[in-house]
């Protein structure tokens, strides 16, 4: 089993959608989640951390799991500029290594 | 401005001739990071650095070096470049304190003939 796990997708869906990604971790020790979006070809960038007790930041709403080892990103009413990869990141030990999933595809389309 | 330079951007190159990638942040971040990117697989890391001085390998270390003379600075030196590492590569740097996110370069797309 990969040590993070998303579903490649894509997720095609029409403008104002709502939309959720979900990522799987095997390491129980994980200790540190993140979502970063990445568009075409260019950097990762930081999206929102992912908290025990949830957080939520405008459109998006972030989720941990820990009993499931998953983490969830969901999107309320997507908008064209939402078209990005989506990743997942967990952190590891107490250096916190980061690993990355490979990232969850949306298409916003109109 | 906070960032995470990495030199150059685009380089083509051919096979066996040494080249380093540069990579300066400027937000004293303890950690520092290597990735390469390619179709299909993700952000793969090749070297980490926890501090000056202290590099270990990451999942793919083979056929690349790396330093940590100074804090600010990590550069990817490839001795011997070979075309499976043509690819996107990025450097990435955090806070060692608690849970940070990193912060990443723009990236440097290496094709290697």
């Amino acid at each position: 089993r990969k040590e993070v796990e998303q579903d490649p997708g894509p997720f095609n869906v029409p403008e104002g959608a709502t939309v959720a990604f979900n990522c799987t971790y095997s390491n129980s020790a994980s200790q540190s989640f993140f979502w970063y979006r990445q568009d075409c070809r260019k950097e990762p960038k930081l999206l929102m951390s992912v908290y025990s007790s949830g957080n939520e930041d405008g459109r998006f709403t972030a989720q941990l799991n820990r009993a499931s080892q998953y983490i969830s990103l969901l999107i309320r009413d997507s908008k064209l500029s939402d078209s990005a990869t989506y990743l997942c990141v967990v952190s590891r030990g107490g250096s916190y290594i980061p690993t990355f999933g490979r990232g969850t595809s949306l298409i916003v389309h109109p | 401005e906070a960032q995470v330079t990495q030199n150059p951007r685009y380089l083509i190159t051919v096979t066996g001739k040494k080249l380093t990638v540069t990579c300066s942040q400027n937000m004293n971040h303890e950690y520092m990071s290597w990735y390469r990117q390619d179709p299909g697989l993700g952000l793969r890391q090749i070297y980490y650095s926890m501090n000056v001085e202290v590099t270990d390998k990451g999942d793919v270390p083979e056929g690349y070096k790396v330093s940590r003379k100074e804090k600010r600075n990590f550069p990817l030196i490839l001795e011997s470049p070979s075309p499976n590492q043509t690819s996107l590569y990025f450097c990435a740097s955090r806070g060692q304190v608690g849970n940070q996110p990193q912060h990443f370069g723009d990236g440097t797309r290496l094709s290697i003939l």
